[in-house]
């Protein structure tokens, strides 16, 4: 099946700590993005990636990395810069070009701060 | 000003009623309009893709841009309680930041 996955679903941290998550696709879109939802906010863009090896700072990317070293692969890393880490964390992934394009998204990670 | 801004609700309707959702944005380099449904505690999922103002209509939903009033709504017909969701809209650009601009949602309750 193609789609794309976050794990883990669920994730717990301390204060202090950096955390994970992590963002796989199978559907070979060269973009992908991720996004922090607060309640009542919406969606935030954190930050996107158009191609391997390149990445862009979205809206909110302080306390924040990530990495493309594989198509395919994504990850967020939440470092204990970020003051308010509570979350919930949307990755997505689009073939790239916006005039004929859908973000698809994944089931989503919950971090909270404990 | 946010870039899109959006009705917050939460808007509760008796099944089979006929939904409004709306969204104003204050960018004309917007081109590209969306909306999402979200189920709690779930990835949003596309509903509806347009590129031109005027209606487009897929089932039971129909969305309309407005780009002279930079407006946009979906409209849902014959409301059914499986619709309970969060609407976001979603707004693009050719030029730019090639990502998203989404609003921040109004969660819509369908009473059986």
């Amino acid at each position: 099946d193609g789609g794309i996955t976050q794990s883990p679903k669920y994730l717990f941290r301390k204060e202090g700590q950096n955390v994970t998550l992590s963002c796989e696709q199978n559907l070979n879109h060269d973009a992908m993005y991720w996004y922090r939802q607060d309640p009542g906010q919406g969606l935030r863009l954190i930050y996107y990636s158009q191609i391997v090896n390149d990445f862009q700072k979205g809206d909110i990317a302080e306390g924040y990395s990530v990495s493309r070293e594989k198509k395919e692969s994504f990850p967020l890393t939440v470092t204990s810069a970020q003051k308010n880490p509570t979350a919930f964390y949307l990755c997505a992934s689009s073939i790239g070009d916006l005039r004929r394009d859908e973000q698809f998204f994944g089931p989503g990670t919950r971090l909270t701060v404990l | 000003q946010k870039e899109v801004e959006q009705d917050p609700g939460p808007l509760s309707v008796p099944e089979g009623a006929i939904v409004s959702l709306n969204c104003t944005y204050s960018n004309s380099a917007f081109q590209y309009f969306m909306w999402y449904r979200q189920y709690s505690r779930k990835g949003p999922e596309l509903l509806m893709y347009t590129y031109s103002s005027g209606n487009k209509e897929d089932g039971r939903f129909t969305a309309q841009v407005d780009k002279s009033s930079k407006y946009i709504s979906l409209f849902i017909r014959d409301s059914q309680p499986s619709d309970s969701a969060t609407y976001l809209c979603a707004i693009g650009a050719d030029t730019g930041r090639r990502a998203l601009t989404f609003g921040s949602g109004t969660r819509l309750q369908v009473q059986p």
